[in-house]
């Protein structure tokens, strides 16, 4: 089946400094992926879609300035966390689209999830 | 109110149980369903689609009903294996399909 993967898997910075994160799909394009935000004991919540060759739309509350999505090939996202606070740290979680031409029932796979500490 | 509400849990019950989830939407411009299984500080994975006519993959079988905007799944013979949260998504129609997540229901199958 189609793969994601994510890295790194897991990060520990200092507040105010900026970690980026990658989310790759390793056997297929991805013209779309999402990027995902799940504190704990809740749900996961969209923060981007990221458009490969186009700037990444981002959900209402979510700071584009704070969250820097570049999704440079069909096979690359990066989000990265600029000066990074407590509040931020999270379990960060991409996802993809295999097809190319999107409909809403495109089964997405996702990556398996960064986990950023920010002390 | 949020857009897709579950029951959190927990559902502890004995192997060989059966049991129900139940997770209803509030847009009705939705479009797709899905039951994912989410593991404990993993990547949720998908378990099954969810459809009018009822969807059934082994010990799991999902109902769809759009008219009370309402998804279940039910497992039986749950296994130790099953213990997991178990999250009803939906996609809304025309989005670029994005995943509407519910904030899930928590299993735990003892022996």
């Amino acid at each position: 089946g189609a793969v994601v993967s994510q890295h790194p898997s897991r990060v520990i910075c200092k507040s105010g400094t900026s970690v980026k994160i990658e989310c790759r799909s390793l056997d297929f394009q991805a013209t779309t992926m999402f990027w995902y935000r799940q504190f704990p004991k809740q749900s996961l919540m969209l923060m981007a879609t990221s458009n490969e060759g186009s700037k990444a739309t981002y959900e209402q509350g979510v700071e584009k300035d704070k969250f820097l999505i570049n999704h440079a090939s069909l096979t690359l996202s990066t989000l990265t966390v600029t000066s990074a606070h407590p509040e931020d740290s999270s379990f960060y979680i991409c996802s993809a689209n295999p097809g190319r031409g999107l409909t809403s029932t495109d089964t997405q796979y996702f990556g398996p999830g960064t986990r950023l500490t920010v002390l | 109110r949020k857009e897709v509400e579950q029951d959190p849990g927990p559902f502890n019950v004995p192997e060989g149980a059966t049991v129900a989830f139940n997770c209803t939407y509030s847009n009705s411009a939705s479009q797709s369903f899905f039951w994912y299984r989410q593991d404990c500080r993993k990547e949720p994975k998908l378990l099954m689609s969810v459809y009018s006519s009822g969807n059934e993959d082994g010990r799991f079988t999902a109902q769809l009903n759009r008219a009370s905007q309402y998804i279940s799944l039910l497992i039986r013979d749950s296994k130790l294996s099953d213990s997991a949260t178990y999250l009803c998504v939906v996609i809304r129609r025309g989005s670029q399909g994005n995943l509407i997540f519910g904030k899930g229901t928590k299993l735990s199958v003892k022996p």
